[in-house]
């Protein structure tokens, strides 16, 4: 199994751009969600997924959008960048009967200029 | 209060020694709890969750402290590969609500 994948690895954009950063992941998880890291700050949550066609928000979703048309992709997209979302991006599943515990994608740097 | 609170450290410790961190949660209707590890650019990866009962794996010990509020991680015999930074995660809704709010991590640096 893959587990979790991310794609880009890394990605540069400049100020007013739009994008999306892939998640995959292959172990049937019911649970996906986005979070971002920033230096001094923690992991917070973007956005969640318990299912397909099901998302909902989490503590910083301002600027960002999902959707979860299938149990594999878990897609976030930029709406029109700015420099505070230069971050590092995880994407992370879980099976809801595992109590939640989480397995992460390697990650995506972002950097909004 | 913060949600979930951690001391950043870092804590430099000898190969060898024992170390512990502890993490302090605010909601009490708290459900689960897992401490996590990340290294310098990295994905976290689970370490182990906690449990009600306390439990242990090889050289780590994890115990829950509902009264107080509290999870704690106990590293025995610390080893070079041990330096990474601990998070401590704590889910405030349980079940499938999903709300896993994360501490900011407390950075362990072990020494030769």
């Amino acid at each position: 199994n893959a587990g979790v994948t991310q794609t880009p690895k890394f990605q540069v954009l400049k100020t007013g751009q739009s994008m999306t950063l892939q998640c995959a992941q292959d172990m049937n998880h019911e649970y996906m969600s986005w979070y971002r890291q920033d230096p001094g700050m923690g992991l917070r949550l973007i956005h969640y997924s318990v299912g397909a066609g099901i998302t909902d928000q989490g503590e910083v979703p301002n600027g960002y959008n999902v959707s979860r048309s299938t149990t594999e992709d878990f897609p976030l997209r930029l709406l029109s960048a700015a420099p505070s979302q230069t971050s590092v991006y995880f994407c992370a599943s879980s099976s809801l009967a595992g109590g939640l515990e989480q397995y992460f994608g390697p990650g995506t740097r972002l950097t909004v200029l | 209060r913060k949600e979930v609170e951690q001391d950043p450290g870092p804590f430099n410790v000898p190969e060898g020694a024992t170390v512990a961190f502890n993490c302090t949660y605010s909601n009490s209707a708290s459900q689960s709890f897992f401490w996590y590890r990340q290294d310098c650019r990295k994905e976290p990866k689970l370490l182990m969750s906690v449990y009600s009962s306390g439990n242990e794996d090889g050289r780590f010990t994890a115990q829950l402290n509902r009264a107080s509020q509290y999870i704690s991680l106990l590293i025995r015999d610390s080893k070079l590969s041990d330096s990474a930074t601990y998070l401590c995660v704590v889910n405030t809704r349980g079940g499938s609500q999903g709300n896993l709010i994360f501490g900011k991590g407390t950075k362990l640096s072990v020494k030769p």
